[in-house]
């Protein structure tokens, strides 16, 4: 099977920078979406394509993949960015997987 | 607006049988794949299986083959997850979500999700 790791816990202070990393053998050629997902709702795609933004999602969510890592980036952090996000990709074999999950904290 | 409207909360009891339902609406509901989400409580998310609605193929996550069976109705835009024997471990929420993207470019991503039904299972 295709596992895809992530930390589970990050933490950042409001207004500062966070990456979010996910791995995976081979990740940098597959197409990686995150999504945040807060207690009681719905997930919500924030980067899709490795580094595009949906309509609605603020420009300080970025993302990037190269070898073996995907990334996720908050810049500017705000106390509303405080969810789990997870990474997701395509694989052949398993059709669609997702991470672990990361835990952000917004100290 | 675009959106899936899923089936309200269930409780049932171990071996009963369900199917939940999650409707799609403002777009077309038979070009896009529908997949099935899991999220145990405490837990991750984790994917179950697609299904296509224009000719009902479907395909499964390994870990979910054999345990729930995933189909669609076109001439309602509607999706569904069944089970044919609950167990206390079916116990989550479940999501249902379209993929949009480039299949062919193995772009599979989750853009619009419904809000969930939760599913119990308990004597």
């Amino acid at each position: 099977s295709y596992d895809l790791t992530q930390p589970p816990s990050v933490s950042v202070s409001p207004g500062q920078t966070v990456s979010i990393s996910c791995s995976g053998d081979g990740l940098g050629r597959k197409y990686v979406s995150w999504y945040h997902v807060k207690p009681g709702q719905a997930p919500i795609l924030v980067i899709y394509q490795n580094k595009r933004r949906p309509s609605g999602i603020p420009e300080r969510f970025s993302g990037s993949n190269s070898g073996n890592t995907a990334t996720l980036t908050i810049s500017g952090t705000q106390a509303m960015d405080e969810a789990d996000y997870y990474c997701q990709a395509w694989v052949s074999s398993t059709f669609v997987v997702f991470g672990g999950g990361t835990k952000l904290t917004v100290l | 607006e675009v959106q899936l409207v899923q089936s309200g909360a269930e409780v049932k009891k171990p071996g009963e049988s369900l199917r939940i339902s999650c409707k799609g609406s403002g777009y077309s509901f038979t070009s896009y794949w529908i997949g099935w989400v899991r999220q145990m409580p405490g837990k991750g998310l984790e994917w179950m299986g697609i299904v296509w609605p224009d000719d009902s193929d479907t395909r499964y996550s390994p870990s979910f083959e054999g345990q729930v069976t995933i189909s669609a109705d076109k001439s309602i835009s509607t999706a569904y997850l069944q089970w044919s024997s609950l167990k206390a471990s079916d116990t989550a929420m479940y999501y249902c979500a379209r993929h949009g993207g480039s299949y062919g470019d193995g772009d599979y991503h989750m853009d619009v999700w419904g809000k969930g039904t939760t599913v119990t299972v308990s004597s």
